[in-house]
């Protein structure tokens, strides 16, 4: 147990299902992130939220779309993705957004799309 | 803007041999530095970091790192590998989030 956990851990979805992915953190930490990591690329951060407020979207295209309810809570929302976006989904979070103390990561959700 | 370059894709070693994975970084300023590992189907751990002052530092597993300003280097050692040690490492380099390299694989053979 590393102090965030994901779910579903294993998700296959058509390319025209609605589905979400779930991150729960309760280290006290205020800022969340999900990263995408692809196989042979570098990891990809997704999108950033400090204090439950989106800080950061780096170019991801609009069929992910996060949420972040409370500090301990982040989804993502995905919607008519494509093959290209089979990977696995991490989750992190931090004490806070330019916390110099490294992140805490979930083990993720492989996400398959047929 | 920063960045994180581990110039090997693969590497195999003998258990019970040294390992050195090399981490290159560009940035301006002192950076923060970080090692993780990811093991297969699991999320990424933190292995070390480097923020400031001594320039060896120790981290969990028995792995150290050296920060070597001059080379620009952060390159990750562990003196006597285990076929646990089998993984995949990240290095990292923090400027507002994180940026992480391409990974190295590791491989141990008995």
């Amino acid at each position: 147990e590393t102090g965030v956990t994901q779910t579903p851990r294993h998700l296959v979805m058509g390319m025209t299902n609605k589905k979400s992915l779930k991150c729960e953190q309760h280290l006290g930490h205020n800022a969340m992130y999900w990263y995408k990591q692809s196989a042979k690329k570098p990891l990809e951060l997704m999108f950033v939220y400090s204090l439950e407020e989106r800080v950061e979207n780096n170019s991801v295209p609009s069929r992910f779309s996060p949420e972040c309810p409370n500090s301990s809570h982040l989804f993502l929302h995905l919607h008519t993705l494509q093959p290209e976006d089979s990977a696995l989904y991490l989750c992190a979070s931090s004490q806070a957004r330019d916390s110099a103390y490294g992140y805490t990561f979930g083990s993720g959700t492989r996400l398959t799309v047929v | 803007a920063q960045s994180v370059t581990q110039p090997d894709i693969h590497i195999t070693v003998s258990e019970g041999a040294s390992l050195e994975l090399r981490c290159n970084y560009s940035y301006g300023a002192t950076p923060y530095l970080f090692w993780y590992v990811q093991s297969p189907g699991q999320g990424l751990q933190l292995l070390l970091k480097y923020f400031s002052g001594d320039t060896l530092v120790q981290g969990i597993k028995g792995f150290e790192a050296e920060f070597k300003r001059s080379q620009s280097s952060f390159n990750l050692r562990k003196p006597s590998v285990h076929w646990s040690d089998a993984a995949e490492y990240f290095c990292a380099v923090d400027d507002y989030k994180l940026s992480f390299g391409a990974g190295t694989t590791v491989t141990v053979r008995a």
